[in-house]
């Protein structure tokens, strides 16, 4: 069972407008959270790092909030603009520091 | 910067090939892995390695083979390449699994650019 469920699996919007995409996990205990967006043929690169203590996190046009009573995580961006057409993975990775959980990512088309 | 590369971008081969796939890290990374990526199962570990000559199997190791003789460099090795195997391979680096002075693990996976390998 995939201890990481995105949502949505895909995702169509126009240029200028925001988005919100979800990750929850049933991973437990856990040590961070992190979102990487992956260009399509690129490998993934991280745009935010969460500590099981920190509630939100910035990166640009990335905002990145997480409620650990919930177990919900969401990245927000902001104007999105054409480049930001990706996809988008949510990582848990336990106590210990070394077992990473992936989602199987949401695709994001941001169209003109 | 990190840098990850891997040997290849795309490769093409056939069925029952020798398969290597080459990845070097820059900045002296203990810990190196291997994952392969499938549409709607995202990304899956193969084997990983937190040391020369060390090899640990991930989740999804059968058909697949490692070798780390230098600290810098990575090699999945397909020894008779199926259909099954077409993929996208991505090799990922951290510093380290323990740990540093100020008890923080620094474990930030940095990932190649990827080989999408087709296997006919």
């Amino acid at each position: 069972k995939n201890q990481v469920e995105q949502s949505p699996q895909s995702l169509i919007i126009l240029e200028g407008k925001n988005c919100t995409l979800q990750c929850n996990y049933t991973v437990s205990p856990f040590s961070n959270l992190r979102w990487y967006k992956q260009d399509t043929g690129r490998g993934p690169v991280s745009l935010t790092i969460m500590t099981f203590s920190e509630n939100t996190k910035s990166n640009g046009r990335y905002t990145a909030t997480l409620d650990a009573d919930t177990k919900q995580s969401s990245l927000h961006i902001t104007a999105s603009q054409l480049s930001d057409s990706a996809s988008y993975i949510c990582v848990v990775i336990d106590d210990g520091g070394n077992q990473f959980y992936f989602g199987t990512g949401t695709s994001l088309t941001v169209i003109p | 910067d990190v840098k990850v590369t891997q040997s290849s971008r795309y490769l093409v081969k056939r069925t029952g090939e020798k398969v290597f796939l080459e990845c070097v890290q820059d900045m002296d990374h203990e810990n190196m892995f291997w994952y392969r990526q499938d549409p709607g199962l995202g990304l899956r570990l193969i084997y990983f390695s937190y040391d020369v000559k060390m090899k640990e199997k991930g989740d999804i190791p059968e058909g697949y083979s490692v070798s780390r003789e230098k600290k810098e460099r990575f090699s999945l090795i397909l020894e008779s390449a199926s259909t099954n195997q077409t993929s996208m391979y991505l090799c990922a680096s951290s510093f380290s699994r323990v740990p540093d002075a100020a008890g923080l693990i620094r474990n930030e996976q940095f990932f190649g650019p990827g080989t999408r390998l087709t296997v006919l």
